[in-house]
This record gives C-alpha cells, structure tokens and sequence, in this order.
C-alpha cells in the first residue's frame, strides 16, 4: 500500500534541532490528519486539515508547527522537542472529514535525545 | 469515560478458535465504526466498516453493532496466528472533526 507516503522513517533529534516531517498522499483525499502513537497509549489526534484548511487543533504544544501547502502534501515542522515527543507519527488522509474511513502512512519513528 | 473503550489483552485464543473483540462508546451520535489491524511496528490498516445495526461479514471477519447498547464486536473465524497484531476500534465525533480510537485489544493466536 502506497497511497500514503512518509518520510523520514526514522529520525533522531537533539532538543535544539528544527526538522520536518513529510506526508504524500496519492488518494486524491481531501482530509489529511497527523496522529502520535505513544507506547501503550491510544493514537492521539493532533491536527486535521479539510482542503488545506485546519479545521482541527487537539491542544498540541506550539513546539509542533503543521503545514498544508495542498491536498495532497502535509508537513508536520518540530522545533525544540522535548524526550516525551519521542514516538511514532502517524499521517492519515481520507476523502472528506465525514464517516468514511483513514488511511495511514507508515509512519515516522521520532526519538529526541 | 473514555470515547472509546477496548480491553488491551492480551487475548489469546488458539489456532482455528474464534476470537471475539469488544468496544463500547460514549457518543450516541456516532454513525460509523471501523475495525484496524496493526502489527508490531507497522501502521494501522482498515479491515472493517460498519454503519448500521447488526452483522456485517467479510470472509473470516465479522463486526456486529449494536447502537442502543453503544456496543461494536469484531468476531475472527478460523483464526490464524497471521492474526496476531493490536485490532484498533475507531468512532468519527458527531461532526467528523475527530476520529477516536480505542487502545486496542492485543490479539496472540497461537498455533
């Protein structure tokens, strides 16, 4: 399964570093959406993105920084992390926000050192 | 109380057993429920959609819904130790906004 695209899948960071997160979706979805999956945590929603409009924004810290230039590309710009950001990012896009189901990507494995 | 609830498991049942996983949520409002796969270290992966009360089967799968109880099954036939992974149950809010999902119910088919 292809559909969704992310990259890097594996990134290590020190807590001053900037980086981004890339998210490709070739669905043709309209919605996109970030999600962080902790160890033994349920998936927490993060941001949601309709037609490059952010409808959504679950209380994430402003050290996350999401960006929607189109529908078919999400970036998720990190800055200054702290080691409880360590987790995987989930990228996920359906075709509307309605009740039809996501599809993810693979995932970026964060670690901040 | 949690929008979605699932016990985490382990659930280990053997190699050709039926394996049942349960839900419950909170938002009477919920219109669609969907049923996810993820293995250790993969993403989740969609394997059922259901909207209206009752069964619905897809080959070895089936998810039962029951709107007035706020209950959402997902039953594996035949199950094979393939199955084992983390099944994930997911509810849309009432506006779509937010997808909640349980924790997920570790399942251990064991040959």
């Amino acid at each position: 399964e292809t559909g969704v695209t992310q990259t890097p899948r594996h990134l290590v960071m020190g807590m001053t570093n900037k980086k981004s997160l890339k998210c490709e979706q070739h669905l043709g979805h309209n919605a996109m959406y970030w999600y962080k999956q902790s160890a033994k945590k349920p998936l927490e929603l993060m941001f949601v993105y309709s037609l490059e409009e952010r409808v959504e924004n679950n209380s994430v810290p402003s050290r996350f920084s999401p960006e929607c230039p189109n529908s078919s590309h999400l970036f998720l710009h990190l800055h200054t992390l702290q080691p409880e950001d360590s987790a995987l990012y989930l990228c996920a896009s359906s075709p509307s926000t309605s009740n039809q189901p996501q599809h993810f990507g693979d995932g970026t494995r964060l670690s901040i050192l | 109380q949690k929008e979605v609830e699932q016990n985490s498991g382990p659930l280990s049942v053997p190699e050709g057993a039926i394996a049942s996983l349960n839900c419950t949520y909170s938002d009477r409002g919920s219109q669609s429920f969907f049923w996810y796969r993820q293995y250790s270290g993969k993403s989740p992966e969609l394997i059922m959609s259901i909207y209206s009360n009752g069964d619905k089967e897809d080959g070895r799968f089936t998810a039962q819904l029951n709107k007035a109880s706020q209950y959402v099954s997902l039953l594996i036939r035949d199950s094979q130790p393939s199955d084992s992974a983390t099944y994930l149950c997911a509810v849309p809010s009432y506006n779509f906004n937010k997808f909640y999902f349980g924790s997920g119910t570790k399942l251990n088919v064991k040959p």
